[in-house]
């Protein structure tokens, strides 16, 4: 089956670093996508990564190997508005995105 | 970058009426638009595709009759919620994908629909 695994909550302090893990099985592959979504919020694209690597944008990064099924966010300089769920979503053979269930990034100061 | 609109963002009708919901791209044309339920604290739950001109392609489990899709135009589809009860209040969120299957998927503002 598909299946896509993300931490539930995280926590972090504004000003530092956070790293959200994501690691997916799915049938094909076709690009991973991070989404950023804010409570009562439609989900709004952060980043897409198909090749092995990081993307940096900004203070955020992604990260994706392939090989090991598995792709990071990296945000640096937390800033309160940051507090949000972080959807990832793999397109998988026939092109259709198989979402995780998503990490809700709580930031306190 | 794309838009999305997506309209009405909130609404809430008695049960056992029908609620039609819109999806527009603004600046793009999109064959393919997604259809997507979500429910407190729980990712989103694809509910059907829909493709310009042709039948809506619907997830297992989702029922044609109550939730009709129609996809008119490369800039319009629409979800309507035939006979709504309370169950089928949720948060309903459009998307569309920019330049063919690979490209980025831009979504709608969401649609809260609250039925008494």
């Amino acid at each position: 089956g598909q299946n896509i695994d993300q931490p539930t909550e995280m926590t972090a302090t504004e000003g530092a670093i956070v790293q959200i893990n994501c690691t997916y099985q799915t049938s094909g592959f076709n690009g991973l996508f991070w989404y950023q979504q804010h409570a009562g919020e439609a989900p709004t694209f952060l980043s897409y990564n198909v090749l092995d690597g990081l993307e940096e944008k900004g203070r955020f990064s992604s990260f994706l190997s392939r090989s090991k099924g598995y792709s990071y966010l990296l945000l640096k300089e937390l800033q309160m508005k940051d507090s949000a769920s972080y959807l990832c979503a793999v397109m998988d053979s026939n092109y259709q995105l198989i979402w995780g269930a998503g990490t809700k990034l709580i930031i306190k100061p | 970058g794309a838009v999305v609109s997506q309209h009405p963002s909130r609404v809430i009708c008695k049960s056992g009426t029908s609620v039609k919901i819109e999806c527009r791209s603004l600046d793009f044309q999109a064959t393919t638009m997604f259809w997507y339920r979500q429910f407190p604290k729980k990712s989103l739950m694809l509910m059907a595709t829909s493709n310009e001109g042709s039948k809506a392609t619907y997830e297992q489990g989702v029922e044609k009759d109550k939730f009709l899709i129609n996809h008119a135009s490369l800039t319009l589809s629409t979800l309507t919620v035939t006979s709504a009860h309370p169950e089928d209040s949720s948060f309903y969120i459009c998307s569309a994908r920019d330049h063919g299957d690979t490209g980025e998927l831009f979504f709608g503002e969401g649609s809260r629909l609250t039925v008494l």
